[in-house]
């Protein structure tokens, strides 16, 4: 199994553009996680799914950030605009079952909006 | 507000030392999960215990539920064990992160 696929690995955008970032989980997992990892802040989950369906989005910041995941085998993270304070390292991840039985992390998606 | 604590923010150790990270909650869990986040930004999930205590080589991770207390332990450290270590609570469908202990093992 290749793990969690993140892409891209990097992306450099400027102020008010639109970013998309992507997931593809691990083949049989059924929740997917997306984080955002900042000095300032550490580790915040932004929202998961399980079985597709989007169960807390409380950790989203903003209206600009959105998650989809139409099937179970990719999710997007879309910021529209995106700022400079959006500027972290995102994350995904999946897991069985909510987490309860660990989960694997995608290397990360490295965003700096100028 | 729920609130997971670690400790120490920050430790030093020589090789071969034993090493404890400590991590507190304070809301029921459903589990509590360590995870360790390589210098290079990687993070690999190392347990997930709801009771008792976990070992994998040289980790070792216990949860005392009353006290809402979790340790991690590092048996003979080594350089390669120099990472941030974070502990998360998950009450089932809310999550908390501490804010990460960064371990430094000297040669």
């Amino acid at each position: 199994d290749a793990g969690v696929i993140q892409s891209p690995r990097h992306e450099v955008t400027e102020m008010g553009q639109e970013v998309t970032l992507r997931c593809k989980p691990i083949s049989g997992h059924n929740s997917l996680f997306w984080y955002r990892q900042t000095m300032m802040r550490g580790l915040e989950l932004l929202i998961y799914f399980n079985n597709n369906v989007p169960i807390d989005d409380s950790g989203m910041p903003e209206d600009r950030f959105s998650a989809k995941m139409p099937n179970a085998s990719f999710s997007t993270l879309k910021i529209q605009p995106s700022e400079p304070r959006d500027s972290a390292v995102y994350f995904c991840a999946s897991s069985l079952g909510s987490g309860l039985y660990g989960y694997t992390f995608g290397s990360g998606t490295r965003l700096t909006v100028v | 507000k729920n609130e997971v604590e670690q400790s120490p923010q920050n430790l030093t150790a020589q090789e071969g030392e034993f090493i404890t990270i400590n991590c507190s909650y304070s809301v029921g869990i459903s589990a509590l999960h360590w995870l360790q986040q390589h210098p290079g930004g990687g993070i690999v999930s190392l347990f997930m215990l709801s009771s008792g205590k976990k070992k994998h080589g040289r980790l070792i991770a216990t949860i005392n539920i009353q006290e809402k207390h979790s340790s991690l332990h590092i048996t003979a450290s080594h350089p390669r064990d120099s990472a941030v270590y974070i502990c998360e609570e998950n009450t089932g469908n809310q999550f908390y992160f501490g804010t990460g202990t960064s371990l430094t093992v000297i040669p």
